[in-house]
């Protein structure tokens, strides 16, 4: 089985624009989400997704959203990007009713 | 909010040795942890968990310690090999299959020395 793949991996953008990541689960996994890591503040949760339903948020500005289609792929926004927002960016999956997340590679986005 | 922590950043083993790995965390109601191991350019991979109902958990030469009383975790890695080196993160949640995100400690640098 597939794991969790996310694009793109590596990404530059400049600060004010906007970034969109996409992430797609395992097959089965409906539940995806995603994380932070830098490494002043390690790893943080951002949000979860299930059944295309934001169920849980970090404790991020609202420039950071994110969306879930009917085939559970998930798509993370950061709108105005500043320079603190380069970071690894995770993408995690589970099976509804299990706490055991499976990650992905990341997509490592630069702001300069 | 509450936060899980880890005690070294940096852990030093001989090739061969045992290798403990200490977390302590803060909050209370959690019932679900898990270690992860990240190795460069990749995401964290699932190495063992454990639930609140249990003090010990045994996988493939990894041992995760769980001590309700004092708030603390610890992975031990048996015969530590070349190929563990990697940063081993531990993280909780409020478990039950929840929408509760993990909360990560900062992780700890495991190296080993030949």
């Amino acid at each position: 089985k597939a794991g969790v793949t996310q694009t793109p991996r590596y990404l530059i953008k400049t600060r004010g624009q906007q970034v969109t990541l996409s992430c797609s689960p395992i097959s089965g996994h409906r539940s995806v989400s995603w994380y932070q890591q830098t490494p002043g503040q390690g790893l943080q949760f951002l949000f979860e997704y299930f059944s295309e339903t934001q169920r849980n948020k970090g404790n991020f500005p609202g420039r950071f959203s994110g969306r879930q289609f009917s085939n559970s792929r998930s798509e993370m926004n950061v709108s105005t990007l500043e320079l603190g927002d380069s970071a690894l960016y995770l993408c995690a999956s589970r099976v509804k009713g299990s706490d055991e997340q499976y990650f992905g590679p990341g997509t490592r986005l630069t702001v300069t | 909010g509450e936060s899980v922590g880890l005690h070294l950043p940096t852990l030093s083993v001989q090739e061969g040795d045992n290798s403990i790995i200490n977390c302590a965390y803060s909050n209370s109601a959690s019932d679900y942890f898990i270690w992860y191991k990240q190795e460069s350019g990749k995401g964290p991979q699932f190495i063992i968990d454990i639930r609140s109902n249990m003090d010990k958990r045994q996988g493939q030469r990894v041992t995760v310690l769980l001590n309700k009383t004092v708030k603390h975790l610890s992975l031990q890695i048996a015969a530590t090999q070349p190929g563990d080196s990697a940063v081993y993160f531990c993280a909780e949640n409020m478990g039950g299959g929840g929408a509760d995100g993990l909360t990560f400690g900062k992780g700890t640098h495991l190296i080993i020395q030949p």
